[in-house]
């Protein structure tokens, strides 16, 4: 199985910082990582596909990159309604996998 | 507007059953695979299941393989997910999800709400 490794396991940051999470795989995924938000009573919602592709609707201050192994999902100017728990996932194994999650708090 | 709604969460007690359900619509069903996830409060999401389209492919989760067992019917518009000898770290609130398979990737666009399942004796 693919393992998905994740850090930080959480962060404080404030409002306007410039927040960084990193996903590590286990072994090469090529381009099948995905990245999910879950705020407390929410389902999860998907922000990026394919490593880079925003999803519809989703603000332009998130975005990822990364290939292989090591992908990273970036948060440009921290809003008061992204302090969630934000998960990578591969979809690259029959079992997709996901990151253990990183919770971004104030 | 695609929504998925699940059902039939509930408590149970160690070594009990329990079939929950998703109600899908907006979409057309069987073009889709559709998963089961599960998270348990203060840890993260857990992938439990997967069905191709047509409900001819099935996949399982280690930790549950064996004891669940997912299903759909195409004329309903609905996903099951039957589970038996459940086990108390089973506890988790368990989510439908629609698979979207683009060129690109494969991702999990559209979840439901969420059906508590509560193991306890």
């Amino acid at each position: 199985d693919i393992q998905m490794t994740q850090s930080p396991s959480s962060l404080s940051a404030s409002v306007g910082d410039r927040v960084t999470i990193t996903c590590r795989a286990s072994q090469s995924i090529n381009t099948y990582l995905n990245w999910y938000q879950h705020r407390p009573g929410k389902a999860p919602e998907l922000l990026i596909y394919a490593v880079s592709i925003l999803q519809s609707g989703v603000p332009s201050r998130f975005s990822g990159s990364g290939s292989e192994t090591d992908f990273t999902l970036t948060i440009s100017s921290l809003q008061p309604e992204d302090f969630a728990v934000y998960y990578c996932q591969e979809t690259y194994s029959m079992s997709p996998t996901f990151g253990g999650g990183t919770r971004v708090e104030i | 507007e695609v929504q998925l709604v699940e059902s039939g969460g509930g408590v149970v007690q160690p070594g009990g059953s329990l079939r929950l359900s998703c109600a899908a619509s907006g979409f057309t069903f069987d073009e889709h695979a559709m998963h089961w996830v599960r998270h348990v409060p203060g840890r993260g999401l857990e992938w439990v299941s997967l069905i191709s389209g047509d409900g001819a492919g099935t996949y399982y989760a280690d930790s549950v393989k064996g004891r669940f067992t997912i299903s759909r019917d195409n004329n309903k518009n609905s996903l099951y997910l039957e589970m038996e000898s459940l086990r108390t770290e089973d506890t988790a609130l368990y989510y439908c999800a629609r698979d979207r398979n683009v060129v690109r990737g494969v991702y999990f666009d559209y979840w439901g709400q969420g059906a508590l399942v509560t193991v306890s004796s």
